[in-house]
């Protein structure tokens, strides 16, 4: 009930497509999810988060879509770059303690 | 204005060794987490600490692993006794506090080989 399920492993994107990285969800009290982008040797490092009262948020090129009903939120990268080539992680957390709960990551790799 | 930091970056160690790994979180932050990332897959949570506190280990092995949050001084995650699968990036994150759930910053990492 703890695991956030992440699909695809591996994606690869045209430049100038779209990216789209799906994740789910078992526990209803997860009441904050993140996406993090890692770039090879770094750490992971915040791109846009939800949280369950909103259905979807978009930062720059980079959209949230949230659908509560079916405990599935997914990533979409409008517009993909070879720059945005990393590896993206979901998560999700509740409580006070905060610590996040993350999906095993998709290797994205956009082609020029 | 400095980010989370992690030293070393890179630890090799033989089996048996102890390994130690520091994190000094970003400047007002209180709140540390460690997390460990094995080859191909997510991190894992390890340990939430805060000033001479540790509020939750679940997801620390209950042998060979502790960790600190000193007054003073960064956070120490240590193994002793590692062994092979103790190979892994592990990953430091802070955040200002728990109001902003998920807001966690992370270091670099410190990549730990045990041969």
């Amino acid at each position: 009930q703890q695991q956030v399920k992440q699909s695809p492993q591996s994606l690869i994107v045209q430049k100038g497509g779209i990216s789209i990285i799906n994740c789910a969800y078992e526990n209803t009290a997860f009441d904050y999810f993140p996406w993090y982008q890692q770039f090879p040797g770094k750490g992971p490092a915040l791109l846009i988060a939800i949280r369950p009262d909103v259905s979807e948020k978009k930062e720059g090129r980079f959209t949230i879509s949230f659908n509560k009903s079916a405990k599935q939120f997914s990533l979409h990268i409008m517009d993909s770059q070879p720059g945005d080539s990393a590896t993206y992680f979901c998560a999700a957390t509740f409580g006070s303690q905060g610590n996040l709960i993350f999906g095993k990551g998709t290797k994205l790799s956009v082609k020029p | 204005n400095a980010g989370v930091m992690q030293n070393p970056r890179h630890l090799v160690r033989r089996r048996g060794q102890e390994a130690r790994l520091r994190c000094s979180p970003m400047k007002g932050h209180s709140h540390v987490y460690w997390y460990r990332q094995l080859p191909e897959e997510g991190l894992k949570f390890m340990v939430y600490l805060q000033k001479e506190n540790i509020i939750d280990e679940s997801g620390m092995p209950k042998e060979r692993f502790s960790a600190e949050f000193p007054k003073e001084g960064p956070s120490i995650l240590r193994i002793q006794q590692v062994v092979r699968g103790d190979s892994a990036a592990y990953f430091c994150a802070s955040s200002l506090s728990t109001s902003g759930r998920g807001e966690q910053f992370f270091g670099p990492g410190t990549r730990l080989t045990v041969l």
